[in-house]
């Protein structure tokens, strides 16, 4: 069963710690983004990959990091110079110039 | 660069009242237009697309026309049922760029019985 698999779904971090959200695909698509969504708010790129061992900032990086060692797996890591992480976060494949394909979501929350 | 404007929200509606949801957009390329759907506390789902001037694109009950002249992309429905419920996203792709694709920030529609 083809699809995009994200978790944790609910993750909670402590003041000053790094987390890593997980992004995985059997799509074997090539591209994948990660983008945040605040309430009531449109989305925002974080980062992009367009091939395996690459990988793009987009508008938010900061912050953030990705790596791309698979096709299938594309990570992101929060670190703690993001001050205000609270947000619900969301993965997408897309193969070429055509429809994006998402994931879930996980919802990360400052405690 | 490349934008999508759609109308704010939220957008509240009676059961089977007709749904009609703004987009226009600017791009240099040749963009396809999407419409995504996201339920509450899911990711987007593609609702319908078009990839060229004139085409209809049509899910659901829902359809939408790639207006070039106008720049336009309006999501319509003639019926709208309380489970369409949701935020929807008008978004392009440009074929002859980067492909990475521009988002509207989201209409919310509420539909009360």
């Amino acid at each position: 069963d083809g699809g995009i698999t994200q978790s944790p779904k609910y993750l909670f971090r402590k003041e000053g710690q790094n987390v890593t959200l997980s992004c995985e695909q059997n799509l074997n698509h090539d591209a994948m983004y990660w983008y945040r969504q605040d309430p009531g708010q449109g989305l925002r790129l974080i980062y992009y990959s367009q091939i395996v061992n690459d990988f793009q900032k987009g508008d938010i990086a900061e912050g953030y990091s990705v790596s791309r060692e698979k096709k299938e797996s594309f990570p992101l890591t929060v670190t703690s110079a993001q001050k205000n992480p609270t947000a619900f976060y969301l993965c997408a494949t897309q193969p070429g110039a055509d429809t994006q394909y998402f994931g879930p979501g996980t919802r990360l929350t400052v405690l | 660069g490349d934008s999508v404007t759609q109308m704010e929200g939220p957008v509240t509606l009676s059961e089977e009242a007709f749904l009609t949801i703004n987009c226009t957009y600017t791009a240099t390329g040749y963009p396809s237009l999407f419409w995504y759907v996201q339920y509450p506390g899911e990711g987007l789902q593609l609702l319908l697309k078009a990839t060229k001037a004139d085409d209809k694109g049509s899910n659901k009950g829902f359809e939408a026309t790639y207006r070039k002249e106008t720049t336009s992309f309006h999501l319509e429905k003639g019926s709208v049922q309380v489970s369409d419920s949701a935020v929807y996203f008008c978004a392009l792709s440009d074929r002859g760029g980067s492909y990475i694709p521009t988002f509207g920030r989201g209409t919310s529609l509420i539909v009360h019985p």
